[in-house]
């Protein structure tokens, strides 16, 4: 069965320093791998997705994420954090019939 | 262009008490979901459809039951409520596994 494990429920980053946030997964085929945002109060919004193509994706806001299938590892990364970055960000999988399993979420703060 | 509307926003409920949660989508999805979120628990899913007419369970199904009205709509119904499902209850919808979801806003639900 699929599982997604998010290693740390929070980080703190000074504003403009590296941002780095780590999902680890576990699936029996090969992956969907999608990392969400959700922002105070709101709902969740798509901020990238491995789908098989190339294995560093970019989303939105400046975001990154690079597949490592040897490390098992869909890490999310931006070069520098923004105060409007502060939010919950929730790595997920999609399983063999679509449906998504999602980490536990690690809540980014930005400090000025 | 709503995307997926959700119904209501906020409730309080007493122990016992029945309620509908509505989910509305205008996309022209087959799969719906309903989840909800806790502190540190992530997102978990409750029930879904894959298509019109179809529901299967999901991880936490217990004390809820869901009906897919027609393609548009999908609800969640409580039937006697819990202090438990004390939660933030999300719909959402899917095109295909590898396009991942969009999301409602949300219901928040407290139960005293």
């Amino acid at each position: 069965a699929q599982s997604v494990t998010q290693l740390g429920s929070h980080v703190s980053v000074s504003e403009g320093a590296l941002v780095l946030l780590r999902c680890n997964y576990s699936s029996s085929v090969p992956p969907y791998l999608f990392w969400y945002v959700q922002y105070p109060n709101q709902g969740l919004q798509l901020l990238l997705k491995y789908t098989s193509a190339a294995t560093l994706v970019k989303g939105i806001n400046g975001f990154e994420a690079e597949f490592k299938k040897s490390e098992t590892s869909f890490h999310l990364t931006t070069p520098s954090a923004h105060m409007s970055d502060a939010a919950e960000y929730f790595c997920a999988v999609s399983d063999s019939g679509g449906k998504l399993i999602f980490g536990q979420g690690t809540e980014l703060s930005v400090k000025p | 262009n709503a995307g997926v509307t959700q119904t209501p926003k906020f409730q309080v409920l007493k122990t016992g008490q029945s309620m509908t949660l509505q989910c509305a989508q205008d996309m022209n999805h087959n799969s719906m979901y309903w989840y909800r979120q806790d502190p540190g628990m992530g997102l978990r899913l409750i029930y879904y459809s894959a298509s019109e007419g179809t529901t299967d369970k999901g991880e936490v199904p217990n004390g809820y039951n869901v009906s897919r009205l027609n393609k548009r709509e999908f609800s969640l119904r409580l039937e006697s409520a819990a202090p438990s499902q004390t939660s933030v209850y999300f719909c959402a919808t899917s095109r295909a596994a590898n396009y991942g979801y969009t999301f409602g806003s949300g219901t928040r639900l407290t139960v005293v």
